[in-house]
């Protein structure tokens, strides 16, 4: 089985200062790890995968995360926070012996004050 | 048009009625899936087609009804639904059905039955 808790539901920072949200993982087996963002009314968009390459992943719009296995965590930051990047995030799992299922977070809503 | 989708954007539809979702890929993809996304709820997973054959389907109610006449076209016909089944439903679709495979979801249709 396999599981995701994204441990803030929301989240509020102001312009221009760092975002980190907070993703921990369950997992069995060697996992896929993914963030999506939904900005309202829109559909999901990929922001950065970790297939088993590097720990540390660079996606679009300056986002990162990084794969700690010890800590079962998959954490996303970026270091300056726009007024475009007030969105719903989502931290994905996915792994072979599951049936590669993508399983979804709950979901975090990032606010960003002027 | 590019990536993933979908049509209508916006469906009221009473009870007794029946009306269908469309979803289109331009993405060459192999595997289409059906989500269903509700308020404070995680998104759920209902139908995986993959080369057109329907691999999964996720104890969903039989008043859902989905079609994949071919590898770019998905449906989801929708048949005497109840006032719980409002949601936001997305497509998605990825290049396989392998684990570290991203999907690319549509903007979804924002369905309300009354």
């Amino acid at each position: 089985a396999q599981s995701v808790t994204q441990l803030d539901s929301h989240v509020s920072v102001s312009e221009g200062t760092p975002v980190l949200l907070r993703c921990n993982y369950s997992s069995s087996y060697s996992p896929s790890l993914f963030w999506y963002v939904q900005h309202p009314n829109k559909g999901l968009q990929l922001l950065l995968k970790y297939t088993s390459a590097a720990t540390l992943v660079k996606g679009i719009n300056g986002f990162e995360a990084e794969f700690k296995k010890s800590e079962t965590s998959f954490h996303l930051t970026k270091p300056s926070a726009h007024m475009s990047d007030a969105a719903e995030y989502f931290c994905v799992v996915s792994a072979r012996a599951a049936g590669n299922k993508l399983t979804f977070g709950g979901g975090t809503r990032v606010l960003v004050k002027p | 048009e590019t990536g993933v989708t979908q049509t209508p954007r916006h469906l009221v539809m009473g009870m007794t009625n029946k009306k269908s979702l469309k979803c289109e890929q331009h993405l060459g993809h192999n595997a289409m899936y059906w989500y269903k996304q509700s308020a404070k709820k995680p998104l759920e997973l209902m139908f995986v087609y993959n080369f057109k054959e329907q691999t999964e389907n996720n104890s969903v109610p039989s008043r859902f009804s989905p079609e994949c006449p071919n590898s770019s076209h998905l449906f989801l016909h929708l048949h005497t639904l109840q006032p719980e089944d409002s949601a936001l439903y997305l497509c998605a679709s990825s290049q396989g059905r392998q684990e570290n495979y991203e999907q690319y979801f549509g903007p979804g249709t924002r369905l309300t039955v009354t």
